[in-house]
């Protein structure tokens, strides 16, 4: 089965600044990724999704992430955050050819300063 | 897409006792699933509700203490049973709305406390 790993599980950063958040997943197969965000009180939703063609992806408010194959990485980034990105991030993956669940990294806890 | 209600949102319960909690889509969907998410863990599925038979249990989780039923193509329960503080959790009903391995939806979770 695949697994996710997603470090820095709390990332504090004012305004402005760059946001990246690394996500990486163990599967030798073909496999689809997800981002999703939980802003506080909200239900989770889906970020950016890659399915297949180009690796770089872009999401909604600004965020995209790149896909790359040789690191198993698919990690997400935003030039510059506004207060209203706190929220905690979640990266998924699941195997189309394999059992085809998705598999979630614990999640990063992004808190933007003002 | 698919819009999804989840009650209750959240409960304070004594251990034990069971709680039920209810999964309502605006839509007819073919995969439903229940997750919990622990305090400080990444989500994890607990099973697939199936429509007209057994839920499929992941490692881990069996049907004595997660029943789930799944009467129609728009509604799912999930109970937790004879609870513990560790059933504490946030619990997450998702559905795929199309073919399998396309986006998932999410409920916004029942916020389990046991005491």
């Amino acid at each position: 089965a695949q697994s996710v790993s997603q470090h820095n599980h709390h990332v504090i950063l004012s305004e402005a600044a760059s946001l990246e958040l690394g996500c990486n997943y163990s599967y030798g197969g073909t496999v689809n990724l997800f981002w999703y965000v939980q802003y506080p009180g909200q239900h989770l939703q889906l970020l950016l999704k890659y399915f297949s063609g180009d690796p770089l992806v872009k999401g909604i408010k600004g965020f995209e992430a790149e896909f790359i194959k040789s690191k198993f990485s698919f990690n997400l980034r935003k030039p510059s955050v506004q207060w209203s990105d706190t929220a905690e991030y979640f990266c998924a993956v699941n195997a189309p050819r394999g059992n085809n669940r998705l598999a979630f990294g614990k999640g990063n806890q992004v808190v933007v300063i003002p | 897409s698919a819009v999804i209600s989840q009650k209750p949102s959240r409960d304070i319960c004594q251990r034990g006792t069971s709680l039920t909690i209810q999964c309502q889509v605006d839509s007819q969907v073919t995969m439903m699933f229940w997750y919990r998410q622990q305090p400080g863990q990444s989500l994890t599925l607990i099973a697939t509700a199936n429509q007209g038979s057994e839920a499929t249990y992941e490692s881990g989780f069996v049907i004595d203490k997660f029943p789930i039923s799944r009467p129609n193509l728009t509604f799912s329960t999930l109970t937790v049973s004879n609870m513990s503080p560790e059933d504490s959790s946030i619990y997450l009903c998702s559905v795929e709305v199309d073919r399998v391995g396309t986006e998932a939806f999410f409920g916004q979770g029942t916020r389990l406390t046991v005491v």
